[in-house]
């Protein structure tokens, strides 16, 4: 079974802050995610990689940041934290082709900034 | 890209057969349409994916049209258990890079 595995469940930062939120991936997917999910408005594509150093965005990377350094290893990183990016983050990979194998996603880091 | 409209919520009882349906007017020729549940409190979860026509698994099955502009997800005979979200994803390359747009979700609620 494929596993993703974000790094906290749960964290509280303060305004200005530089956040890392951490994913990692056991099954040598080449496409790692990062979303948020809010609600009434699903699940939003902030960054995505497709390779090692490789990264894409997607569609609301403002104020956010990835690094892909290693290929089981993917890094959201919120440069100056703002109360508006108080959010659930998901974290997913997938192999192959992006858009024609499923992706398999962590459970979640619920992140408040105060 | 490929925006997905999907009903906010549905409501079901135990034992029925639920249709969810997802528009997706401009799909293009390589995308796959792919669903995800979720429970409360974890990821969302691989359901089915399918590219044209008909796809069954052991947990559901996958209508889509000729003109792909829509799909519709089924449930057969439901439980309790099935109550969650379910979003639809329209996934694949296109011309500008790489398009990955889930629908909004619906809620599921399923009753005794």
């Amino acid at each position: 079974d494929v596993k993703v595995t974000q790094s906290s469940r749960y964290l509280v930062k303060r305004t200005g802050e530089k956040v890392f939120l951490e994913c990692v991936q056991d099954m040598d997917h080449e496409n790692m995610f990062w979303y948020r999910q809010d609600p009434g408005l699903g699940l939003r594509l902030i960054y995505f990689s497709y390779d090692v150093k490789m990264k894409e965005k997607g569609d609301i990377p403002e104020g956010y940041s990835v690094s892909r350094e290693k290929k089981e290893r993917f890094s959201l990183i919120l440069e100056s934290a703002s109360t508006n990016q108080t959010s659930m983050y998901l974290c997913a990979s997938s192999s192959g082709s992006l858009g024609n194998q499923p992706q398999h996603f962590g459970d979640g880091t619920r992140l408040s900034i105060l | 890209l490929a925006k997905t409209t999907q009903p906010i919520s549905m409501d079901s009882y135990e034992g029925q057969e639920v249709n969810i349906t997802c528009s997706h007017n401009n799909i293009a020729t390589n995308d796959y349409i792919t669903w995800y549940q979720q429970f409360p409190s974890q990821g969302p979860r691989f359901i089915i994916q399918g590219y044209k026509t008909k796809v069954t698994n052991e947990v559901a099955s996958l209508f889509i049209p000729a003109d792909r502009k829509s799909s519709t997800l089924s449930l057969p005979r439901v439980s309790l258990s099935d109550t969650a979200v379910y979003y639809c994803l329209v996934a694949g390359p296109n011309q500008a890079g790489t398009a990955l747009i889930f629908g909004k979700g619906t809620t599921l609620s399923v009753s005794s």
